[in-house]
């Protein structure tokens, strides 16, 4: 079965430094997504990508973030700066419609920023 | 404001003892609204999506019902498989965002 899969699972990095985290979405799918959730709080929505642009973003999603998607299969999360409070789990996310369709979430990445 | 409020936000069943989550939601113009699972420490994982209020879904123990105010996820006769934490998720007609819930953490106990 067609799973999302995200790298690194675990990254570690000190504030001030710049982190990209990866996803391979499923491959038939075209809609894209980043969220985040900090522990034991609720999944955030940070923004979602569509035919190679932005289609939505979230007040989270300020320009410290950026996402890309390299070529045909990566989808990438850049964040510039990292800020303590960039500490959380970052899922990405891909879904085959636009918003009627199910989201398919990756198993995570958990950012520490020290 | 909450968009998306979830309760209770722990609940202990027996194996066997059935049992409802609730998800209430203040958003207008509901185009969807779904119901994950969530493992610790693994993304959530899509079970049901429900469009309008009346409609209900049916996986294995587990059924999915929506009013317009509401939804509910009733287990039957649950098992301690079922142990997850249960996440209710909202998308409004305007825009692409999902609005979670802070979840239901389920323990089912043998």
């Amino acid at each position: 079965e067609p799973e999302v899969t995200q790298t690194p699972s675990h990254q570690v990095t000190q504030m001030g430094q710049e982190v990209i985290l990866r996803c391979v979405p499923i491959s038939n799918h075209l809609y894209f997504y980043w969220y985040r959730q900090i522990l034991g709080q609720k999944v955030e929505f940070l923004v979602s990508f569509y035919n190679n642009e932005i289609s939505e973003k979230s007040e989270i999603f300020d320009d410290q973030f950026s996402v890309e998607r390299p070529d045909g299969s990566n989808f990438t999360l850049k964040i510039r700066s990292t800020k303590l409070e960039d500490s959380a789990m970052y899922f990405c996310a891909s879904s085959r419609d636009r918003g009627l369709g199910e989201q398919y979430f990756g198993p995570g990445t958990r950012l520490t920023v020290t | 404001e909450d968009q998306v409020t979830q309760s209770p936000e722990a609940l202990r069943l027996q194996e066997g003892e059935s049992s409802s989550l609730n998800c209430s939601y203040t958003v207008s113009g509901l185009r969807g609204l779904f119901w994950y699972r969530q493992d610790p420490g693994k993304g959530p994982e899509f079970l049901f999506t429900l469009y309008s209020a009346g409609e209900e879904k049916e996986k294995e123990r587990l059924k999915a019902t929506l009013t317009k105010k509401e939804s509910f996820l009733h287990i039957t006769a649950p098992k301690p498989e079922d142990s997850a934490t249960y996440l209710c998720a909202v998308r409004m007609d305007t825009g692409n965002q999902f609005y979670f819930g802070t979840g239901t953490s389920l323990t089912v106990i043998p």
